[in-house]
């Protein structure tokens, strides 16, 4: 099992540029999330599915998309980009909530 | 909404010294705690977890109980060492996403 694979590992963006995140799983776990992760804030859940079709807004939704067509892949949409959003994004998936969480090695954004 | 509150970073220590990362949290119901550690370059991995007041998760060494009473989950480990240098985050869930706290770096210095 590959578990959570995330690609690109970097990217490097101007502003305004629109890019996807990609995220897939092997484990057929219905629950996926993304977070961003930045100096001195943890990790702050963007959006998250708890199933194919099924998605729902995390903490910090504004500026990205997410859509859910199939169990395993689960692509974050930065729409315009801005320099606000540079940070390591990190992929998730989960059988439930209460479940061990699998992260994938994160993408590594840089807007400028 | 629920929360989690842990001790500040760094925290440097000398190899085989005694660790306690201080962990709180707010919740309405009764979630799942876990601590998840992130080392150097990747992503977070589960360390351990507790589902229900006064479990105590385990692994590697390090452990967590679950304290309904005072609503901590401290994470210990009785001798560390220099592989245990990582970022660690305590978090929970009440059937909900993941709430992590802001996360305790660690570094052991032989």
């Amino acid at each position: 099992n590959a578990g959570v694979t995330q690609t690109p590992k970097f990217q490097v963006l101007k502003t305004g540029q629109s890019m996807t995140l990609q995220c897939a799983q092997d484990m057929n776990h219905e629950y996926m999330s993304w977070y961003r992760q930045d100096p001195g804030m943890g990790l702050r859940l963007i959006h998250y599915s708890v199933g194919a079709g099924i998605t729902d807004q995390g903490e910090v939704p504004n500026g990205y998309n997410v859509s859910r067509s199939t169990t395993e892949d689960f692509p974050l949409r930065l729409l315009s980009a801005a320099p606000s959003q540079t940070s390591v994004y990190f992929c998730a998936s989960m059988r439930d909530f209460s479940d061990t969480q699998y992260f994938g090695p994160g993408t590594r954004l840089t807007v400028l | 909404g629920d929360s989690v509150t842990q001790m500040e970073g760094p925290v440097t220590l000398s190899e085989e010294a005694f660790l306690t990362i201080n962990c709180t949290y707010t919740a309405t119901g009764y979630p799942s705690l876990f601590w998840y550690v992130q080392y150097p370059g990747e992503g977070l991995q589960l360390l351990l977890k507790a589902t229900k007041a006064d479990d105590k998760g385990s692994n590697k060494g390090f452990e967590a109980t679950y304290r309904k009473e005072t609503t901590s989950f401290h994470l210990e480990k009785g001798s560390v060492q220099v592989s245990d240098s990582a970022v660690y985050f305590c978090a929970l869930s009440d059937r909900t996403p993941l709430v992590f706290g802001k996360g305790t770096r660690l570094s052991v210095i032989a």
